[in-house]
């Protein structure tokens, strides 16, 4: 079975520019996550999608921050525009139902310089 | 609302020494418990889990038991090995959302 997909692995971009980021989840997978891991703490959960409506966003600053899941399946996750204290790795997570296991991406590392 | 703590690392060992890594919760409810493993440059792996109190979760040589009346779920394993050095997550959920709450994360690093 293939894991979750996450793209790119590392990016560096500069303050007050945009970035996004990209997950695709295991296939059939209908729930999907997005977590904020900044360096030396645990993950954070920004938004929790079921197919392709959010169960759970009350975490993800929506002043810079969107996310999306077209037709329930592959999701975006997008800054704009970033700010130094973004620069953390992003995961995504899928799960076969919302009670079910998750397996986790490799993540994406943002740096904002 | 839910947190979850765990021991500040580093936790150095040598080859073979027993590890105990603690963590506590504050949750309403009966929530479900986890270990998450992450190895350098890889993402979350679970390692283990325990969804009622008394349980024990096991793998890979390391267990947990579900305590609710001290409300923790401490990691330990009786022998560890080099390949054991990561990163250890302990987490909570609620039956809603599944959500995961995580603690902070202790870093293990065992030496030869």
């Amino acid at each position: 079975e293939a894991g979750v997909a996450q793209s790119p692995r590392y990016k560096i971009i500069e303050k007050r520019q945009s970035v996004a980021f990209w997950c695709n989840p295991i296939s059939g997978h209908a729930t999907l996550y997005w977590y904020q891991q900044i360096l030396g703490q645990g993950p954070k959960l920004l938004i929790q999608f079921q197919n392709n409506g959010v169960v759970d966003d009350s975490q993800l600053p929506k002043d810079r921050f969107s996310a999306e899941r077209l037709k329930g399946v592959d999701s975006t996750l997008k800054i704009q525009p970033a700010k130094l204290e973004d620069s953390a790795v992003y995961l995504c997570a899928s799960s076969l139902v919302q009670e079910g296991g998750y397996t986790f991406g490799s993540g994406t590392r943002l740096t904002v310089v | 609302g839910n947190s979850v703590t765990q021991m500040e690392g580093p936790v150095t060992l040598s080859e073979e020494a027993f590890l105990t890594i603690n963590c506590t919760y504050t949750a309403t409810g009966y929530p479900s418990l986890f270990w998450y493993v992450q190895y350098p440059g890889e993402g979350l792996q679970l390692l283990l889990k325990a969804t009622k109190a008394d349980d024990k979760g096991s793998n890979k040589g390391f267990e947990a038991t579900y305590r609710k009346e001290t409300t923790s779920f401490h990691l330990e394993k009786g022998s560890v090995q080099v390949s054991d050095s990561a990163v250890y997550f302990c987490a909570l959920s609620h039956n809603a959302g599944n959500m995961l709450t995580f603690g902070g994360g202790t870093r293990l690093m065992v030496k030869p």
